[in-house]
């Protein structure tokens, strides 16, 4: 199976800073990642995934880079903003999976 | 426009009421899904279903139960013998992935269903 973790439950910044969300996995065989951004009261929200063929994709705003090597994760965050402020979540997928794991999600504060 | 409507968006459960959470989608999407979130805690998966009629058990289906009768709806029903319900209860549906293969495809969600006991 898949395990998949994110690094800090918190992370505070300031804004217009940049914003860096790390989030672990387990089975070296996981072949697609998505990032989700979970407001206050509302389910998941679907902002950018990658495939294991990729090292890196641009969103808006948004980068995710993964380094398989590591088992490792990011989703970075372009001067970040008060209505960036979410729980962030990673989930991946094993190859052969039909079902993404998730992790616990970080918090992400934003201090204007 | 398309999307996923979770409802009610608050219910309160009786001891030993069974209660159906409704789910429906209009994204054409094949595959459904319905995850329980405790706070502080990730997702957890308590049922899916890939076509109409038919369905699997997540990893925490004991007290649950769906039925999957059409391609847009896929209800959820707390029942009596779960006992600890009162949790934030997801809905979510995918496309098929790319040449049939099932899973490279983001899940889309709704806004939940807080579940509460009276």
């Amino acid at each position: 199976g898949e395990s998949v973790g994110l690094h800090l439950p918190t992370l505070s910044v300031q804004e217009g800073d940049n914003s860096i969300i790390n989030c672990a996995y387990s089975n070296s065989a996981s072949d697609y990642f998505i990032w989700y951004k979970q407001e206050s009261g509302k389910g998941p929200q679907f902002i950018i995934d990658i495939r294991s063929n990729m090292d890196k994709r641009q969103g808006q705003r948004v980068t995710v880079l993964l380094n398989k090597t590591v088992k490792h994760l990011s989703l970075q965050i372009a001067a970040t903003q008060p209505g960036d402020s979410a729980v962030y979540f990673c989930a991946g997928k094993s190859g052969g999976s039909y079902i993404p794991t998730f992790g616990r999600g970080t918090s992400l504060i934003v201090h204007p | 426009d398309g999307g996923i409507t979770q409802s009610p968006k608050y219910l309160f459960r009786k001891e030993g009421q069974n209660v159906t959470l409704s789910c429906e989608q209009n994204l054409n999407h094949d595959a459904m899904y319905w995850y329980r979130q405790d706070p502080g805690q990730g997702l957890r998966l308590i049922y899916y279903s890939q076509i109409v009629n038919d369905f699997q058990k997540g990893d925490i289906a004991e007290g649950y139960s769906v039925s999957r009768e059409k391609k847009e709806s896929f209800p959820l029903t707390v029942t009596s013998a779960q006992k600890n319900p009162t949790a934030f209860y997801l809905c979510a549906s995918s496309l098929r992935g790319d040449r049939g293969q099932w899973g490279n495809q983001p899940q889309h969600f709704g806004d939940g269903t807080r579940l509460s006991i009276l």
